[in-house]
């Protein structure tokens, strides 16, 4: 069975600052991987769906990149700002048409 | 363009009671998915239909869940009876094609 994993948990940093969300996943055997934000009370945005066949995509101040072979994704944000504060999940879609998500990681920008 | 719609937000009840959830996809959307948000977790797939066929269903606990997409637009997800570990976020999300899902608001179910 397909297991995601985010790490860390819980992440605060100062606005302005440059910083990296990580996501790893146990089978490699994916169609794509998908990042999403979470708003506290609030459903799930959809941020970058990568393909499996493609390495990276970018939305304004996000990229994110897929290595397949070794089961990790990382979300790259420029620049944070407040409003970037939020819960951010990546999911992955199995051979088996099964999306299956990470737990999250808890991300606070400090003004 | 109108999104994903689902109701109500909030909802509470006691064990063994019953309770439905509804949920409007986006028009046109085939795809509408059930998730189950335990909190401190990530969303749980239930259930996952294409237009009113379901594709998987295998995570979802039948002898007290249900739903049904009778015409291949809006859905309901049944509890029956209801658990106190049944507490979470329901949440339904929609796609067209290109996988991309758009969630709804999602219900927050209170079990006591």
């Amino acid at each position: 069975k397909q297991e995601v994993t985010q790490i860390p948990a819980a992440l605060s940093v100062p606005e302005g600052e440059n910083l990296v969300l990580n996501c790893s996943f146990t089978d490699s055997a994916i169609y794509n991987l998908q990042w999403f934000r979470q708003d506290p009370g609030k459903g799930l945005t959809s941020l970058l769906l990568i393909q499996s066949s493609q390495r990276e995509q970018t939305s304004g101040r996000l990229n994110a990149s897929l290595d397949k072979s070794s089961g990790r994704s990382t979300l790259y944000i420029a620049a944070s700002q407040p409003g970037d504060s939020a819960t951010y999940l990546c999911a992955v879609k199995g051979a088996g048409n099964q999306f299956y998500f990470g737990t999250g990681t808890s991300l606070t920008v400090i003004p | 363009e109108a999104g994903v719609a689902q109701s109500p937000r909030y909802k509470i009840i006691e064990k063994r009671q019953s309770v439905a959830f509804w949920c409007n996809p986006i028009s046109g959307h085939a795809t509408l998915y059930w998730y189950q948000q335990i909190l401190g977790q990530g969303p749980k797939l239930l259930i996952q239909f294409q237009n009113n066929g379901v594709v998987d269903d295998s995570q979802l606990p039948k002898d007290r869940f249900s739903a049904e997409r009778l015409k291949g637009v809006d859905s309901t997800l049944k509890i029956q009876p209801a658990k106190l570990e049944d507490s979470a976020v329901y949440l339904c999300a929609s796609s067209f094609s290109t996988d991309t899902q758009y969630f709804g608001p999602g219900t927050r179910l209170t079990v006591l």
